[in-house]
């Protein structure tokens, strides 16, 4: 069964550029996270999407934003790029509807590069 | 706001001995769940084990247990028999109760190191 997928794993952008990530998750997965990794913040919550709709959003600025497709497959774009937003960008999926002990699993993330 | 405190930034151990790594947390909730992940080098985060805040018996997971405390808010986790592999940073999280968000809260993490 394969896991989290995402793509790009790395990525080289420049300030004010715009950025597109992918996540698949699992086959069967419908719930989808995202979360940004930075040395100096840790691994803070950008958003949840569950059957195409956003169900909760972190405390990111409205350059980050999302979507979910029919097949759970998510996409995050962040838009006017900032130094600041070099960090590693982490998707996570899990079998919601089999409760909430279940776990989320994790892709291996996309290290995201501003210059 | 729930929060995760991870208060030892590292910790080495020597392989096959034993090593707990500490985590707190603040909940007004009864009912939640904790986790212990894992993030090698590889950078994939990697559950290790979960505990149910209803379940008053710790989790164990082969050489991994937890030491849950509900009424001190305290989360350990403690790794038997350290194997080299072990080495990583670990994560403790918590997810908030049913009908809540999905959202898992970490704390900082602890790089643990294992010395042969």
């Amino acid at each position: 069964k394969a896991g989290v997928t995402q793509t790009p794993r790395y990525l080289i952008k420049t300030r004010g550029q715009q950025v597109t990530l992918s996540c698949s998750p699992i086959s069967g997965h419908r719930s989808v996270s995202w979360y940004q990794q930075t040395p100096g913040q840790g691994l803070q919550f950008l958003f949840e999407y569950f059957s195409e709709t956003q169900r909760n959003k972190g405390n990111f600025p409205g350059r980050f934003s999302g979507r979910q497709f029919s097949n759970s497959r998510s996409e995050m774009n962040v838009s006017t790029l900032e130094l600041g937003d070099s960090a590693l960008y982490l998707c996570a999926s899990r079998h919601r509807d089999r409760g909430r002990g279940t776990e989320a699993f994790f892709g291996q993330g996309t290290r995201l590069t501003v210059v | 706001a729930q929060t995760v405190t991870q208060s030892q930034p590292e910790m080495s151990v020597q392989e096959a001995e034993t090593v707990t790594l500490s985590c707190t947390y603040d909940t007004s909730e009864s009912d939640y769940y904790l986790f212990w992940y894992k993030q090698p080098p590889s950078r994939q985060m990697i559950l290790v084990i979960r505990q149910e805040a209803y379940k008053q018996q710790n989790a164990t997971e082969n050489r991994f247990s937890v030491n849950f405390q509900k009424a001190a808010k305290s989360f350990s986790l403690k790794i038997s028999d350290s194997q080299l592999g072990d080495a990583a940073m670990y994560f403790c999280a918590y997810r908030p109760p049913q009908g809540g968000s999905e959202k898992l809260v970490f704390g900082k993490g602890m790089k643990l190191t294992v010395n042969p």
